[in-house]
C-alpha cells in the first residue's frame, strides 16, 4: 500500500523557517518524480515544486513563482523520503502541505499524503 | 500561461446527475490533460480522474469526464448522485510553457 507521511509543520514566525519530510512507503520511491502542493484553509491549492526521480541534476527540480528562492525541494531515496525546506516565511505561506507522487505523462498526482499545517505567525 | 476556473459551488438532489466545469483561459483545452481530485472535509485529495476521461482504480462508473474544445473546459459528470459524493472537487493540468502544474479554484458540490 502507497503511504506518503508528511511531518515537520508548527508554527513559526514570519521570516523564519521549517523543513517538512515526506516519508514514503509502499512502492519503489527512487523511481517516481515528487511534488509539493499546498492548501490555504478553505481555499483552493497550489502547487509549489517537483523534483525528478534523482533530484541532483540542475533540471532535476522546479519551481512556483510564488515560492522560488525561498523553498528548495529535495529528496533521498536511500531514506525514501522528500524534503521541502521553507526560509523567509510570510503570513501567506500559512497553508495545509501535502506531498503528492507523480503519475507520469503529466497527468497529475495519484497519490497524497494527509497533510502538514505549517502556520507563519507572530 | 493559463488560468483554470471553476464554479465556486453546484448542488444537486441525490440521484440526479452533476456536471462540474473546468475552463481553461488560453491554450488548448486538448493541450494538457486534465485531472480531478475530490476532497472530503478534513481529508486530503483522491484523484477521481485523470488524462481527461481515465477513471483510477476503486473509482465508480457514475463518474466521467470529458472536454470540448469549443467551450475549451473540461468536465466531471457524477450520475446517480449520492450523499457521499458531497465534496470539493478540483480540476488540474499541466502548463509546459512555464513548467507548472495548475489547479482550479475548487467547486463545492453539495448533495440534498
Amino acid at each position: 500500500e502507497v503511504q506518503l507521511l508528511e511531518s515537520g509543520g508548527g508554527i513559526v514566525q514570519p521570516g523564519g523557517s521549517l523543513r517538512l519530510s515526506c516519508a514514503a512507503s509502499g512502492f519503489n520511491f527512487g523511481g517516481y518524480w515528487m511534488h509539493w502542493v499546498r492548501q490555504v484553509p478553505g481555499r483552493g491549492m497550489e502547487w509549489l515544486s517537483r523534483t525528478d526521480e534523482l533530484g541532483t541534476r540542475t533540471t532535476s527540480t522546479g519551481y512556483n513563482d510564488s515560492v522560488k528562492g525561498r523553498f528548495t525541494i529535495s529528496r533521498d531515496n536511500a531514506k525514501s523520503t522528500l524534503y521541502l525546506q521553507l526560509n523567509s516565511l510570510r503570513a501567506d505561506d500559512t497553508a495545509v502541505y501535502f506531498c503528492t507522487r507523480d503519475r507520469g505523462r503529466y497527468a497529475g498526482f495519484d497519490f497524497w499524503g494527509q497533510g502538514t499545517l505549517v502556520t507563519v505567525s507572530s | 500561461n493559463f488560468m483554470l476556473t471553476q464554479p465556486h459551488s453546484v448542488s444537486e438532489s441525490p440521484g440526479k446527475t452533476v456536471t462540474i466545469s473546468c475552463t481553461r483561459s488560453s491554450g488548448s483545452i486538448a493541450g494538457n490533460y486534465v485531472q480531478w481530485y475530490q476532497q472530503r472535509p478534513g481529508s486530503s485529495p483522491t484523484p477521481v480522474m485523470y488524462e481527461h476521461n481515465q477513471r483510477p482504480s476503486g473509482v465508480p462508473d457514475r463518474f466521467s469526464g470529458s472536454i470540448d474544445s469549443s467551450s475549451n473546459s473540461a468536465s466531471l459528470t457524477i450520475s446517480g448522485l449520492k450523499t457521499e459524493d458531497e465534496a470539493e472537487y478540483h480540476c488540474q493540468s499541466y502548463d509546459s510553457s512555464t513548467d507548472n502544474w495548475l489547479f482550479g479554484g475548487g467547486t463545492k458540490l453539495t448533495v440534498l
